[in-house]
Order: structure tokens, then sequence, then C-alpha cells
């Protein structure tokens, strides 16, 4: 079974408008991280927001926040007034701890163009 | 500020042959791991290090090696090139713990012919 889900293989959205990213995960474990990652056209890996399993608030980094709903197992990234700038692909990912090893497990991606 | 320092960035190997993709990180993470890229499937878990001398197996490790004999390089071995390990690599660095955000470095694009 997919550990991370995330059904939107490609998303539009237009500049200055919100957009939110799905992130469904599976674990049985009560500890565990939550994190989404952009990854520019020239490849390289920007972390953007964490939450954990713990934690009561949805987590906020700027424009992007985390919407956390524990119950139904989502992450979805929330990326409010897009820029031309956050075309990119996004990973969500999980690190569970169940095991001791804190495996990073990462979901097939979305990818999201911003048209202006 | 060096981070995490992968090398190459490129490599075109024929099919057969073998070679060590290097991984060196100086901010002292016990946890290491190495991921493949290819379209539509993400990055996928090839090997992790959760210290030196502890490796494990992750999602795809057939055809590949790691070892960890320090805390800070954590190598990858093809050991017998195939064209489908044509893809995208990643080295990552981070805390243990589940909160610790994940270190990248710059990828490897490796192609086998």
């Amino acid at each position: 079974a997919q550990k991370i889900t995330q059904t939107q293989p490609g998303m539009f959205v237009q500049e200055k408008e919100a957009v939110t990213l799905d992130c469904t995960y599976d674990t049985s474990d009560q500890s565990y991280g939550l994190f989404w990652y952009k990854q520019p056209s020239s490849g390289e890996m920007i972390f953007l927001i964490y939450q954990g399993s713990y934690d009561e608030q949805n987590a906020t980094e700027g424009r992007y926040s985390l919407n956390f709903q524990k119950a139904r197992k989502s992450a979805n990234l929330v990326i409010s007034a897009s820029q031309l700038g956050d075309s990119a692909m996004y990973f969500c990912a999980m690190r569970e701890g169940v095991s001791g090893t804190y495996k990073y497990i990462f979901g097939t991606g979305t990818r999201l163009k911003v048209l202006a | 500020n060096a981070g995490v320092t992968q090398t190459p960035k490129f490599q075109v190997l024929k099919t057969g042959q073998s070679m060590t993709l290097q991984c060196a990180q100086d901010m002292n993470h016990e946890y290491m791991s190495w991921y493949r890229q290819d379209p539509g499937m993400g990055l996928r878990l090839i090997h992790y290090s959760v210290g030196a001398g502890i490796t494990d197996q992750g999602e795809v490790p057939n055809g590949y090696n790691v070892s960890r004999s320090t805390t800070e390089d954590f190598p990858l071995r093809l050991l017998s090139a195939a064209p489908s390990q044509t893809s995208v690599y990643f080295c990552a660095s981070s805390l243990t713990g589940t909160g610790g955000e994940a270190f990248f470095g710059q990828g490897t694009r490796l192609t086998v012919v």
C-alpha cells in the first residue's frame, strides 16, 4: 500500500489565486512527521513546511500552510497568492518513528503551473 | 556552508560498468539516504543509514550497494550498470527523529547506454 498518495499529477492556478495540493498518508504510528518539498525546473529540492503528528495547530510558513486533518490522514499544502515562481513539482513526504529508522517516504508529486 | 555535496552531476555509463556516486555532508547528521527519481514515480528510497556502520535497504535496493564508514560520507555503488538504472539520483541527510527536514544534494543525472 502506498504510504504517501498525491492524486493530482498536475495542477493549474491563476497568478495571485490560492491553490491546494492534496496529500494523504498511511501510517499506524502515533508519532510521525509530514513535510512538503518544492522542486523547480532546475532540479534542486527545497524544504517548504513541516507538521508534526502531535502539533495541534496547522503549520504555516509565509505563503505556505499545511492543512492537517489527522483523522482523515491528510496533509494538504495550501499556497496563497500564487506567483509565477511557484511553478514547480511539489512532493509530500512522511517520516515514521515506529521502527526507529525514521525513513523518509515521498509521494509521486504534483506538478503545479501558475498562469499569468 | 557546504551542506550536502553530491558528485558527479552528470554521468554516462556503458551497460555492465560499475561506478560510485559520492555523497558527503558537513552537518553531523546521523541519517543519510539515497533516492532515485523517475518520471511519474516520485523519489524512491534506495538505501539509508541511521549512523556510521549501519545501513539498510529501502524500496528499490537491487543493483546498488552502500556503506557508511564515517558520519560524513555515504557513497552509492552501482555494481553492474543497467539501462533500467538510468535516473536522477539524490542523496539526502537529516537529523534522526520524525521532525528533521531533509537536506538534499544537487542530484546526479545518470544515463546507462
